[in-house]
């Protein structure tokens, strides 16, 4: 079965510092992708990065990047230089492509960025 | 402008009483799906739909109704609401072999 691990119920990072946040997964299907939501104290859910399980390359959007480790069953996202604007609720999630595209997320993290 | 719509944004009803959550997108997107989300439990699929008249149950699926009559509307039936399905909803989509999933701004959902 799928699982999506989140460890970090809360983090506090300071500004300008970069920050890491955990995610785990478990799967069994050849073909998946991975993602990350962003969700302020607004409640929308706000896209970040995507990377496919055959992607060679890390995934990078701004100041965002994914630190996507197969063998290890690992993407972390990586917040560079972090912002006040930051501070949210964010989620990691995985999407079986190998047919039935069925999307599990994790518990979340939330980030409280200090200034 | 690309975009996932819901209806009602909030709505507080009473125990039985039947409510429709609806959905639509504007994208052409063969996927749809639908979401709570609980504190502490992250966002749990209760139902996706691969295409018109194409549903399956994700991990939450019971006390939920959906259809898919048009490619673009996808709605959220809960026939005899109970308290336990107070939560936030989200509606989703998305299109196969591309990355990101649409959301809808949520549904804030209070049975008393």
């Amino acid at each position: 079965a799928q699982k999506i691990t989140q460890t970090q119920p809360g983090m506090f990072v300071q500004e300008k510092e970069a920050v890491t946040l955990d995610c785990t997964y478990d799967t069994s299907d050849p073909s998946y992708g991975l993602f990350w939501y962003k969700q302020p104290s607004s409640g929308e859910m706000i896209f970040l990065i995507y990377q496919g399980s055959y992607d060679q390359q890390n995934a990078t959007e701004g100041r965002y990047s994914l630190n996507f480790q197969k063998a290890r069953k690992s993407a972390n996202l990586v917040i560079s230089a972090s912002q006040l604007g930051d501070s949210a609720m964010y989620f990691c999630a995985m999407r079986d492509e190998t047919g039935g595209f069925k999307t599990i997320f994790g518990a979340g993290t939330r980030l409280f960025v200090k200034a | 402008e690309a975009q996932v719509t819901q209806n009602p944004r909030y709505l507080i009803t009473v125990t039985g009483k039947k409510l429709t959550v609806t959905c639509s997108q504007n994208m052409n997107h063969e996927y749809m799906s639908w979401y709570r989300q609980d504190p502490g439990l992250g966002l749990r699929q209760i139902y996706y739909s691969m295409n018109v008249e194409v549903t399956d149950k994700g991990d939450v699926p019971e006390g939920y109704k959906v259809s898919r009559k048009e490619k673009r509307n996808f709605p959220l039936i809960l026939e005899s609401p109970s308290p336990n399905q107070t939560s936030l909803y989200f509606c989703a989509s998305w299109q196969p072999n591309t990355g990101e999933l649409f959301f809808g701004e949520g549904s804030r959902l209070t049975v008393l």
